[in-house]
């Protein structure tokens, strides 16, 4: 079946350096991969999607490029902030299914001054 | 624009009694529904997932049940709560396949 394998527990940072959160999944069929954020308290939100057309996809200055050959849809930005400070879960849908979204175990980054 | 409500935001129940919580979703036509499940410090569990109305499938089985009584509403209940019930609980929606958008989340303590 599908699934997705992540950075997962506890990732710090020191503001202004470069975030990089890894994700990789095995997937039956061509699947759409996303990254979602959630802040303390509060509901998940969907931060990134993948494109079929190779575009990279931008939010917030978080960019993640879907490589088929690797398997991969790693999460980066050049220079995190302070509030910045989250889980990032990386998910992923088969197309066709439209009913199951499988997430990643989630990874808490934390960014300090 | 589309919202999303669930009810009750927050919920201190004892072991053993029954449980409702509800979703309903504005401003889209029938939407895919599902129930997610987040331990304290966990990750996400789909429990539930609906297409159309009076359809539920199931995902995970946690002594939950779930239905879809009309196009914008999503129900999750068990008649006998246990602490292992106690988490978030996140109403979700989606227009076919691809991301999901989700509620505010109902959180939920079990004594």
């Amino acid at each position: 079946g599908d699934s997705v394998t992540q950075t997962e527990g506890l990732v710090t940072l020191t503001e202004g350096l470069p975030v990089m959160l890894n994700c990789t999944y095995q997937s039956t069929y061509s699947p759409f991969l996303f990254w979602y954020v959630q802040h303390l308290n509060e509901a998940p939100k969907l931060l990134l999607k993948s494109f079929t057309d190779n575009k990279r996809p931008e939010h917030q200055g978080f960019h993640a490029t879907l490589h088929k050959s690797s398997s991969s849809f790693h999460l980066q930005k050049s220079s995190a902030q302070l509030s910045d400070s989250a889980l990032y879960y990386c998910a992923l849908s088969e197309q066709g299914t439209g009913s199951k979204l499988s997430f990643g175990k989630g990874a808490k980054l934390t960014v300090s001054p | 624009a589309q919202t999303i409500h669930q009810w009750p935001v927050a919920e201190i129940k004892a072991v053993g009694s029954p449980l409702s919580l509800g979703c309903t979703i504005k401003g889209k036509s029938s939407p895919n529904l599902y129930w997610y499940w987040q331990a304290t410090g966990g990750t996400l569990q789909q429990l539930f997932y609906s297409i159309t109305v009076g359809q539920v499938e199931s995902v995970v089985q946690l002594n939950l049940s779930a239905s879809r009584p009309k196009d914008d509403q999503f129900i999750l209940s068990t008649e006998k709560l246990l602490l292992s019930h106690s988490g978030f609980y996140l109403c979700a929606w989606s227009l076919g396949e691809g991301e999901q958008y989700f509620g505010p989340g109902t959180r939920l303590t079990v004594l």
